[in-house]
């Protein structure tokens, strides 16, 4: 019964090599969120979509880009990943944007070698 | 733009006894905050959500309060049991929720 799906759990790749971050939700909820969490640090928001609306934190570097075909995936595609871009990957919904609890995945621990 | 202090970055306490965490943040106060538990290796789970016009909210062995003239939350765990040993996020809104670095507990029976 997972609600917020992540996938690959781990995933590996080279510097400079783009990869693709992927999540699911079976919550029908409107808003979607890409945090980056690295170790014991505060998870930090990248952009959200409510619905199709695009909304990106001003300080997320242009290496980041996300992509929100419909209203059960979203997608974080980095570039061209650099070694500090190694981090868990965090993907969240929640039902509005105000008030409103978050239901995070599981997370994809990303490598970058 | 808002901060969020989570002060202790770990507390270590004996089973049976109550926890204690502190949240603080710099700006305004927010119309609500919450709090989060984290294991190792794992998203964020919802804990409870405390509105600025309440002063205190429970859950079973949980209890958080909201103080807006100190910029303060405090978030309880009575009865500690080994199992309740996870990170501790507080949270608030801005643009979307933003975390702090969180709090790791760490109970010893």
């Amino acid at each position: 019964d997972a609600m917020v799906i992540q996938n690959p759990r781990y995933q590996v790749t080279q510097f400079g090599k783009p990869v693709t971050l992927s999540c699911s939700q079976t919550l029908n909820h409107n808003v979607m969120y890409w945090y980056q969490q690295k170790s014991s640090q505060a998870p930090k928001l990248l952009f959200h979509y409510y619905d199709k609306d695009f909304n990106n934190e001003a300080d997320t570097p242009d290496n980041f880009q996300s992509r929100r075909p419909n209203t059960s995936f979203c997608f974080l595609d980095i570039r061209s990943p650099g070694l500090g871009d190694a981090a868990m990957y965090l993907c969240a919904t929640s039902r509005g944007t105000r008030t409103e609890k978050l239901f995070f995945g599981s997370g994809t621990q990303l490598s970058v070698l | 733009s808002q901060k969020i202090e989570q002060n202790s970055e770990a507390l270590n306490i004996q089973e049976g006894k109550t926890a204690t965490l502190t949240c603080n943040y710099t700006n305004y106060s927010p119309a609500y905050l919450q709090w989060y538990r984290q294991d190792p290796g794992r998203g964020p789970v919802f804990l409870l959500l405390i509105r600025e016009n309440e002063k205190e909210k429970r859950k079973e062995r949980l209890k958080v309060t909201f103080d807006t003239t100190l910029k303060q939350s405090l978030f309880h765990i009575t009865a500690s049991q080994p199992a309740d040993s996870a990170t501790y996020l507080c949270a608030l809104q801005e643009t979307a929720l933003i975390f702090g670095k969180g709090t790791t507990l760490s109970v010893s029976s």
